[in-house]
């Protein structure tokens, strides 16, 4: 089993629709909640990063962590096709990072 | 955010040499960066860690003859692919970390290469 599954997606969504994606995870050990964007030949970039059970938000981006059930979302509201990207959960604990394998998303004007 | 460099961004080489990628943080100093292997719509890799100053750290089954990396300074690590072969055309993307226990991860914009 891996240490952190992502749903695969693709996902497919029209503009202005609200997205939700999900990774879980299977150590506790796991402290650190990381997502990150990845458009298509560049390299990620660090979306949100939260350590607590809870949401946090920053603008259309709400990351949500609830520890007990080892899950982690990322929900994207009023998506617009600049949106559209690879999105990778990673999370972090015992001096490592584990990246989930990334769900691909397409918004469509 | 910090900033990661890569460089180059792109190159071709022939089967049978070498080919060096550096990357860079440029405005904070990692004692750890990272090189990742990404192959087309999956997720990264992991080939090694490198710490400034010391030898590089290879994931299992990552030849560590074939790809060479030196971190010679806290802010440059350099991923060498020797004797390239078309097998070994991918994306390769370095990350550095900030430091303290609170560390985040910044990613290069990546190198494609290409052998032919």
């Amino acid at each position: 089993q891996k240490e952190v599954e992502q749903d695969p997606g693709p996902l497919s969504v029209p503009e202005g629709a609200i997205v939700s994606l999900n990774c879980t995870y299977s150590n506790s050990a796991f402290q650190y909640f990381m997502w990150y964007r990845q458009y298509s030949r560049k390299g990620p970039e660090l979306l949100m990063y939260t350590y607590s059970s809870g949401n946090k938000e920053d603008g259309r981006f709400t990351a949500q962590v609830d520890k007990s059930s080892k899950y982690i979302s990322l929900f994207i509201r009023d998506s617009q096709p600049s949106d559209s990207a690879t999105y990778l959960c990673a999370i972090k604990g015992a001096g490592k990072s584990t990246f989930g394998d990334g769900t691909t998303l397409t918004v469509k004007p | 955010g910090a900033v990661v460099s890569q460089h180059p961004s792109w190159v071709i080489c022939k089967s049978g040499t070498s080919v060096k990628i550096e990357c860079r943080s440029l405005d904070f100093q990692a004692t750890t960066m990272f090189w990742y292997r990404q192959f087309p719509k999956k997720s990264l890799m992991l080939m090694a860690t490198s710490n400034e100053g010391s030898k590089a750290t290879y994931e299992q089954g990552v030849e560590k003859d074939k790809f060479l990396i030196n971190h010679a300074s806290l802010t440059l690590s350099t991923l060498t692919v020797t004797s390239a072969h078309p097998e070994d055309s991918s994306f390769y993307i370095c990350s550095a970390i900030t430091g303290g226990p609170n560390y985040e991860q910044y990613f290069g914009p990546g190198t494609r290469l290409t052998v032919t």
